[in-house]
């Protein structure tokens, strides 16, 4: 069953470091989000994107994150200079392109950062 | 602010039993509501989703909404230990894309 991959599954980083997240989504799909989920709490929107372009962003995603599709397989976020709060689980998602919205996403594994 | 509320829990049935897991929503024009299943440390995998009032049954899963209410529950029937996970109720806003906005998700125990 195809599924979405995220590497590393853990990244330990000191703050203030640049740190990328990578993600190969499922092949046909073509909308692609990460999400957080800061330990014991909800899982949060960050961004979407579609058509080589962020289509949606939370007001969580500020101009320290950044999202690329870099080639025809990856998807990555980028977070420039990490605080000790972005320590969480952030999770890669995709999903298959839907006129009604129907919004089923499947998501990754998870990659944990911890910023110390 | 668009919210997904649910019960944290922990709810307790034993084994056998019938789960019943319960989500309001704030947003009338949300549309679209799921429900993943996460268990500790793993991300969170689709189990269900429901578009139009009513019940809808997958196997031992029956997803029910309610837009009047603004209401949708997941009933899990015959539970089992394995089912013991934090249940995520996820609605999809009109107008927001594929945007999902979680509840904080209830965490279930099957006892044997």
């Amino acid at each position: 069953e195809p599924e979405v991959t995220q590497t590393p599954s853990h990244q330990v980083t000191q703050m203030g470091q640049e740190v990328i997240l990578r993600c190969v989504p499922i092949s046909n799909h073509l909308y692609f989000y990460w999400y957080r989920q800061i330990l014991g709490q909800k899982v949060e929107f960050l961004v979407s994107f579609y058509n080589n372009e962020i289509s949606e962003k939370s007001e969580i995603f500020d101009d320290q994150f950044s999202v690329e599709r870099p080639d025809g397989s990856n998807f990555t976020l980028k977070i420039r200079s990490t605080k000790l709060e972005d320590s969480a689980m952030y999770f890669c998602a995709s999903s298959v392109p839907d006129t009604s919205n129907t919004g089923e996403l499947f998501f990754g594994e998870g990659s944990r950062l911890t910023v110390l | 602010q668009k919210e997904v509320e649910q019960n944290s829990g922990p709810l307790s049935v034993p084994e056998g039993a019938i789960a019943s897991l319960n989500c309001t929503y704030s947003d009338r024009g949300s549309q679209s509501f799921f429900w993943y299943r996460q268990y500790s440390g793993k991300s969170p995998e689709l189990i269900m989703s429901i578009y139009s009032n009513g019940d809808k049954e997958d196997g031992r899963f029956t997803a029910q909404l309610n837009k009047a209410s603004q209401y949708v529950s997941l009933l899990i029937r015959d539970s089992q230990p394995s089912d013991s996970a934090t249940y995520l109720c996820a609605v999809n806003v009109r107008g927001g894309g594929n945007k999902l906005t979680f509840g904080t998700g209830t965490q279930l125990k099957v006892e044997l």
